[in-house]
């Protein structure tokens, strides 16, 4: 499968817990990107990495959330001390260089919060 | 700030009833218009990019087509698998973090 690979599909936490949300890009990607989608809602930007570099994280909360992309391995995106409204799908999209290239999605972890 | 937005919100069509869908978007400077389809608990599919005015892309029953403030997505004789949401996000020339903003889609129902 040469697809962008997200795990888990979906994620279960009580609140105050941690979630590790996990993407493996499309191989040859070396951008990654991450996004959120609210219910009724569009996708939502996050955070733009490169390997073991984090390029733009503007639309990340600057509390709780932090996302990294090391040498080896997949890009993790850190949700500590989960709340409710942290309950929402995430996808992460890969691609083979930035600037005006398209962007290929995973399917996306559905996180619920109890 | 770039903005998209995207009209109708839903559409209902019957198999073979042809319709355009249109996202219209506010952008400093275009660096590219996307289009995607994302099906219930899947992630966006990449259909088009468009770069300028006047582009046009064809994939079977889909046409994408650009202008300087919007584009339209023309579905032609629709089969009730074409039934999706339909995305569309731009990305501006001077965005650093080569993000794209996504409209909020419209929902599309094709009946047999």
């Amino acid at each position: 499968n040469a697809g962008v690979m997200q795990n888990p599909r979906h994620l279960v936490r009580r609140r105050g817990q941690e979630a590790r949300l996990r993407c493996s890009p499309m191989k040859g990607h070396s951008h990654v990107y991450w996004y959120r989608q609210l219910p009724e809602e569009g996708l939502k930007f996050m955070v733009y990495l490169q390997k073991e570099n984090i390029i733009d994280e503007s639309g990340m909360p600057k509390e709780r959330f932090s996302a990294e992309f090391p040498k080896e391995g997949p890009s993790i995106l850190r949700i500590q001390q989960v709340v409710r409204g942290d309950s929402a799908a995430y996808f992460c999209a890969s691609s083979p260089m930035g600037g005006g290239q398209p962007q290929h999605f995973g399917d996306g972890t559905r996180l619920s919060i109890l | 700030e770039d903005q998209v937005t995207q009209s109708p919100e839903a559409l209902r069509l019957q198999e073979g009833e042809s319709s355009s869908l249109n996202c219209s978007y506010t952008v400093s400077g275009l660096r590219g218009l996307f289009w995607y389809r994302q099906d219930p608990g899947k992630g966006p599919e990449f259909l088009f990019t468009l770069y300028s005015a006047g582009e046009e892309k064809e994939k079977e029953r889909l046409k994408a087509t650009l202008t300087k403030k919007e584009s339209f997505l023309h579905i032609t004789a629709p089969k009730p698998e074409d039934s999706a949401t339909y995305l569309c996000a731009v990305q501006a020339e001077d965005n650093y973090g080569q993000n794209f903003v996504f409209g909020p889609g419209t929902r599309l129902s094709v009946l047999p």
